[in-house]
């Protein structure tokens, strides 16, 4: 199973600043399988970025993803109010699919 | 627009059987292209793959859930379900269902449902 590892736990910034959140993999995640998704409170998670950096539908591009291997990024270049919420990465090239145990990322 | 809801008990006795049912409605569960799944959360161990199901009825488990999960799919009725055997505490959570791809990930979820495993 891979295990992934998101830092830091908690991000806490000002609406505008720049947020980078980070996830490791155990193992090298096949073909880049990886997707970071959104969760507020009382709503299922929401897809952001799949394949690594590539957008889903309708997600503004203030969001980015990259990475390879076994370290991936998620960076919201400037941070709107709506952005707070806990983020978690997601690999699913490997069976068991497995999510990173999440980034809340808060009003500082 | 592509929407899954999910309906079943919200509370289940230890040792009975969780079943959930997940109805797809804006499109056709009958597409090659994906597949449908069970996640659920737990404020302790977080989000949790149960596992999915193609519409060809093939199925792919957590090994961690593997003995007690079976995951089906009823294309006439466009939907599927998880039974979920022996259940204890531990299996309290939000069980979400969600559509995936080996391309995006998991795209569309439906808004959860919260199950209670108490006597």
């Amino acid at each position: 199973e891979i295990v992934l590892t998101q830092s830091p736990g908690t991000l806490s910034l000002s609406p505008g600043e720049r947020a980078t959140l980070s996830c490791r993999a155990s193992q090298s995640v096949s073909a880049g399988y990886l997707a970071w998704y959104q969760q507020k409170p009382g709503q299922a998670p929401r897809l952001l970025i799949y394949g690594a950096s590539s957008r889903a539908t309708g997600i503004p591009d203030r969001f980015s993803g990259s990475g390879s291997g076994t370290d991936f990024t998620l960076t919201i270049s400037r941070l709107e109010p709506e952005d707070f919420a806990v983020y978690y990465c997601q690999q699913y090239g490997n069976s068991p699919l497995t999510f990173g145990g999440g980034t809340k990322v808060e009003i500082k | 627009q592509l929407q899954l809801q999910e309906s079943g008990p919200g509370l289940v006795k230890p040792s009975e059987t969780l079943s959930l049912t997940c109805t797809v409605s804006g499109g056709s569960i009958s597409s090659s292209s994906y597949y449908w799944g069970w996640i659920r959360q737990t404020p302790g161990k977080g989000l949790e793959w149960i596992g999915s199901i193609y519409y060809s009825g093939s199925t792919y488990y957590n090994p961690s859930l593997k003995s007690r999960v079976t995951i089906s799919v009823d294309t006439s009725q466009n939907q599927f379900s998880l039974n979920l055997r022996s259940v204890t505490a531990a299996d309290t959570a939000v069980y979400y269902c969600a559509r995936g791809s080996g391309d995006l990930g998991s795209d569309y979820w439906g808004q959860g449902t919260l199950v209670t495993v108490s006597s």
